[in-house]
């Protein structure tokens, strides 16, 4: 069954420097999101990308914050300047097209905590 | 401004039985979907069940149902026979029109006792 994979699962950085998260999506879908969770607390949305470019995003989703697919098949969130706060876990999702736009189902990668120092 | 209440943090149920977890929301949107998605200890997200605001009838899958209450802005989620694999957080979610975002409720942390 095809899936989201997300890599790393893991990564410890210090404050300050940048990081970046990837992402492969389920191959034939369109929309993609980038969501976070802080350690015991909901799920925050953080940015919709389709047709190559952000569709929605949070206030979260900061000029630190970047999206990219660099080459159609990742989907990669920078974080230029990690700060203490964005330690969480970051999930990947896609969903595919479906005569109403996207499709409602969302389908997570098993995502990547982020721990910062 | 769209959002979720769930506002029960925690639940027991015993093995078996069946449980109900709240979930209210509010939008102006008249097209949106509802979800439910559960998280075990191992933190990945996984997709229970899906109701779209003009369905007629409520959604069903397996062991899971929604108890879509338009009216009263309700998307309860019904767990019939629960089983130890089933304590997890549950995390109740809307989407809006278009389909760019999704927003979460705050969960509910479920208990299944043997």
């Amino acid at each position: 069954e095809p899936e989201v994979t997300q890599t790393p699962s893991h990564q410890v950085t210090q404050m300050g420097q940048e990081v970046i998260l990837r992402c492969v999506p389920i191959s034939n879908h369109l929309y993609f999101y980038w969501y976070r969770q802080i350690l015991g607390q909901k799920v925050e949305f953080l940015v919709s990308f389709y047709n190559n470019e952000i569709s929605e995003k949070s206030e979260i989703f900061d000029d630190q914050f970047s999206v990219e697919r660099p080459d159609g098949s990742n989907f990669t969130l920078k974080i230029r300047s990690t700060k203490l706060e964005d330690s969480a876990m970051y999930f990947c999702a896609s969903s595919a097209d479906s005569q109403r736009g996207a499709s409602f189902e969302l389908f997570f990668g098993e995502g990547s905590r982020l721990t910062v120092l | 401004a769209q959002k979720i209440t769930q506002t029960q943090p925690g639940m027991f149920v015993q093995e078996k039985e069946a449980v109900t977890l709240d979930c209210t929301y509010d939008t102006s949107d008249p097209s949106y979907g509802l979800f439910w998605y559960k998280q075990p200890s191992s933190g990945e997200m996984i997709f229970l069940i899906y109701q779209g605001s003009y369905d007629q009838q409520n959604a069903t899958e397996g062991r899971y149902s929604l108890n879509f209450q338009k009216a009263r802005k309700s998307a309860n989620l019904v767990i019939s026979a629960s089983q130890l694999g089933d304590s997890a957080m549950y995390f109740c979610a809307m989407i809006n029109t278009g389909g760019f975002k999704t927003i979460f409720g705050a969960g509910t942390r479920l208990f299944v006792k043997a």
